[in-house]
């Protein structure tokens, strides 16, 4: 019973480098999104998807590009990593009730 | 702007000492509350929606309750495997699903 699968778990970046974090999900949700973590700020969206082929600006956006893969998956990237995106990641999905279900995230440190 | 505000930001409890943890929220149009626990090192893990004033909902050892402007989440008698970070989400008008959240409030149960 997977429900929502993120990779890598951890990742140090250097500074400018680009990288894509991956989700998964196998509940057959039609909505995913991207939330970052910060200790005092709490989780912040960064981008949704509200269904396979569309996509939205969260709150932070900036620095960020998202891809709905297919219905499954949805992907993060940074282009040119900065020490600011130091952060814990975390991708969820949610069906037409609006509960949504969390992976367990992805740790990356930007040096 | 949709807002929530927890308090306290931390709480340390004794094995059976009942508490309550709030959740104040500013939203146009509550379509829904959330509640979720989270442990280090993991995602959130949904525990209850709340729609309208006066909705209660329990788990195990949990209640949670619904006013216009607030909601509590009632601890009775908690055990040390209670302890974790709880967070509250609102979410607003819309059809896309977004959930503002809380900084949640770091749960500690001692022996």
């Amino acid at each position: 019973n997977a429900g929502v699968t993120q990779t890598p778990k951890f990742q140090v970046l250097k500074t400018g480098q680009s990288m894509t974090l991956q989700c998964a999900q196998d509940m057959n949700h039609n909505s995913m999104y991207w939330y970052r973590q910060d200790p005092g700020m709490g989780l912040r969206l960064i981008y949704y998807s509200a269904s396979e082929g569309t996509t939205d600006k969260g709150e932070v956006p900036n620095g960020y590009n998202v891809s709905r893969l297919n219905k499954r998956e949805f992907s993060l990237r940074l282009e040119s990593a900065a020490p600011s995106q130091t952060s814990v990641y975390f991708c969820a999905s949610s069906a037409q009730s609006s509960v949504q279900h969390f992976g367990d995230g992805t740790r990356l440190s930007i040096l | 702007e949709d807002q929530v505000t927890q308090s306290p930001e931390a709480l340390r409890l004794q094995e059976g000492e009942s508490s309550s943890l709030n959740c104040s929220y500013t939203v146009s149009g509550l379509r829904g509350l959330f509640w979720y626990r989270q442990d280090p090192g993991k995602g959130p893990e949904f525990l209850f929606t709340l729609y309208s004033a006066g909705e209660e909902k329990e788990k195990e050892r949990l209640k949670a309750t619904l006013t216009k402007k607030e909601s509590f989440l009632h601890i009775t008698a908690p055990k040390p495997e209670d302890s974790a970070t709880y967070l509250c989400a609102v979410q607003g008008p819309g059809s896309n699903y977004k959930l503002t959240f809380g900084k949640g409030t770091l749960l500690t149960v001692n022996p």
